[in-house]
Parts: C-alpha cells; structure tokens; sequence
C-alpha cells in the first residue's frame, strides 16, 4: 500500500541552526501538507503546496519556514534559524487532491520527524 | 475560525464494553470531517471521512456518523489493539482552506 516517508525519524539540532526534513509524498498525489505536534498537544497545520506553489499557511508558518519541491518526489520543510519552541513531532501528508468527490481530499501522512532543539 | 472539541479526554473501558467518542465542531462551511487513529509516536492513521449530516461510515468495531455539529466514533466490543488516540479534523470550504483543523483526541484504553 502506497505511503508517505519522512526522514529523518529523529532530528537533534543546536538552536539557531538550519534543519531540513525531508518526505516523499504518495506517488499519485498533487497537494502536499505539513503538520507539527508539540508533544501533548494537538497537531497543527503548518502549509499546504500545489504546483510548486504555496497554496494556504498558517500563522505558524512565519519567515523562518520554507517548503520546496526540490525534483519529482521529494518535498522539504527548511527551518532557517531553529528556536527551542520548535521542538516538536512534524508530519507531511499528501492527497490526490483538494476537492472532496471520491474522497480525493482524504491527507494521508507520513510516521513524522521528531525534532529536537537543544 | 474553525474549532475541533473532542471529548472525552481520555476513556478506559473493558475488553467489550462499547461506547462513542464525541467532536463537536464549527466551520465555515464543511467540505469534510476526518477521523484519525494515532498510536504513540506515529503519524495520524486514516480511518473515516465524512461529509454530509446523516452520513455514517463503518469500519470493523468502528462506526462514525455526522450531524451538523458533531460527529461520534462509535466502538463496538473493544478490544486491546483498538488502544490508541483518537483524532478528530475539519476541513472548511472556503477556497483555498486546505488544512485540516484538529481536535485535542481521545486517548482510548481497552483493558483486557
């Protein structure tokens, strides 16, 4: 069954470092997404990308973030400057598309990063 | 701006004791409701989408059905491996809206 993976499964940074992670979406899908859990808490949505462009973010996702589709499969998350408060699980998810005939908007997601800011 | 309302928090039930998971929600508009299964450490597992008030969806010992401010993930004679955190997501209909908003979940304990 086809899926989405992240690596790596666990990220430790020093703060004020750059971090990368990395996720290869479901092969078929168009729309990409990342999430973050700060650990007991709930998952937020970060952004969302269609056709190389960012399609909706969050407030969360301030100058810091930034996505990419760097060649056919790969989709990244770039934290430029990490804080401490950016620890945190973070999932990508895919889906076929946006609009909901056929259950064609169903996110599936990935296991997640965990990252860790010291 | 969307909410999510899960509740309850946390559940313990015995091995074949049956029960529902409550999310309440609000949207600008619905254009779907998710359920999701997460086990400690992993990612969301899809489980449910809904989209119409009325709809019901049945999956094993799972059942989810929808109103127009709520939803409910009905267990059926539990057992341990259905432990986990429940997870429940709106997505609105505004163009352009594509994340989902989630509730806090209901972290389930089957006891056998």
């Amino acid at each position: 069954e086809p899926e989405v993976t992240q690596t790596p499964s666990h990220q430790v940074t020093q703060m004020g470092q750059e971090v990368i992670l990395r996720c290869v979406p479901i092969s078929n899908h168009l729309y990409f997404y990342w999430y973050r859990q700060i650990l007991g808490q709930k998952v937020e949505f970060l952004v969302s990308f269609y056709n190389n462009e960012i399609s909706e973010k969050s407030e969360i996702f301030d100058d810091q973030f930034s996505v990419e589709r760097p060649d056919g499969s790969n989709f990244t998350l770039k934290i430029r400057s990490t804080k401490l408060e950016d620890s945190a699980m973070y999932f990508c998810a895919s889906s076929e598309a946006r609009y909901r005939g056929m259950a064609k908007n169903i996110q599936y997601f990935g296991a997640g990063t965990r990252l860790s800011v010291l | 701006e969307d909410q999510v309302t899960q509740s309850p928090e946390a559940l313990r039930l015995q091995e074949g004791e049956s029960s529902s998971l409550n999310c309440s929600y609000t949207v600008s508009g619905l254009r779907g409701l998710f359920w999701y299964r997460q086990d400690p450490g992993k990612g969301p597992e899809f489980l449910f989408t809904l989209y119409s008030a009325g709809e019901e969806k049945e999956k094993e010992r799972l059942k989810a059905t929808l109103t127009k401010k709520e939803s409910f993930l009905h267990i059926t004679a539990p057992k341990p491996e259905d432990s986990a955190t429940y997870l429940c997501a709106v997505q609105a209909m505004i163009g352009g809206a594509d994340g989902l908003t989630f509730g806090k979940g209901t972290h389930l304990i089957i006891q056998p």
